[in-house]
């Protein structure tokens, strides 16, 4: 079966300007995740749908960062503006459960903001 | 918030030796996975043990998990130079009126020398 996909791979932008990242999930996985890994930390949850309801979005910086997932497939994760400490790989994973199972990782996009 | 922490940071082994690496965690968990990172292919689910279980095999990997010392280990036997990876403990907990989730502590950073 196919993976998940993100896109685009890399991306560096300038602070203050804003961003947005892409994710496909597993086919028929109707939970998805974004996360945000700093380099040398491990992966931190920002936000958790169940099709296209948001179940978790406790550690999202709702001042800059949003979300969403309007058909229950696609999603996408933006941030306006970007700041120097947002510099990060941002993954996203689904899982055919809801809760504490297995995911799949799709292969991230990194970024940088200068 | 950081609920598992692996030890050691790092580790550099011979190929062909065992590699042990240790996760510690503060609150009860319902399971506990372990994943496997590095440049090739992402962030890959390895295992998965409940908390009701105390050891799990899957082909040179062997976990263990003592609930009442919040603790796991994960052994790899006969280590290859592909097993060059960061490795995440993953703790599965219960969160109040929400479903389950995954939590990842910042992981251990294993290196197989030739």
């Amino acid at each position: 079966e196919a993976g998940v996909a993100q896109s685009p791979r890399y991306k560096i932008i300038e602070k203050r300007q804003s961003v947005a990242f892409w994710c496909n999930p597993i086919s028929g996985h109707a939970t998805l995740y974004w996360y945000q890994q700093i380099l040398g930390q491990g992966p931190k949850l920002l936000i958790q749908f169940q099709n296209n309801g948001v179940v978790d979005d406790s550690q999202l910086p709702k001042d800059r960062f949003s979300a969403e997932r309007l058909k229950g497939v696609d999603s996408t994760l933006k941030i306006q503006p970007a700041k120097l400490e947002d510099s990060a790989v941002y993954l996203c994973a689904s899982s055919a459960r809801q809760g504490a199972y297995e995911q799949y990782f799709g292969p991230g996009t990194r970024l940088t903001v200068t | 918030s950081q609920q598992g922490e692996e030890d050691p940071q790092a580790l550099s082994i011979q190929e062909g030796e065992n590699a042990t690496m240790n996760c510690s965690y503060k609150t009860s968990i319902n399971n506990l996975q372990w994943y496997r990172q590095n440049s090739g292919r992402g962030l890959v689910h390895l295992i998965l043990i409940r908390s009701n279980e105390r050891e799990k095999h899957s082909g040179r990997l062997r976990v263990t998990l003592d609930t009442s010392k919040k603790s796991s280990s994960l052994l790899i036997t006969a280590s290859r130079a592909a097993d060059t990876a960061s490795y995440f403990c993953a703790t599965g907990v219960s969160i109040l009126n929400r479903d389950d989730k995954i939590i990842f502590g910042k992981g251990t950073r294993l290196h197989i020398l030739p």
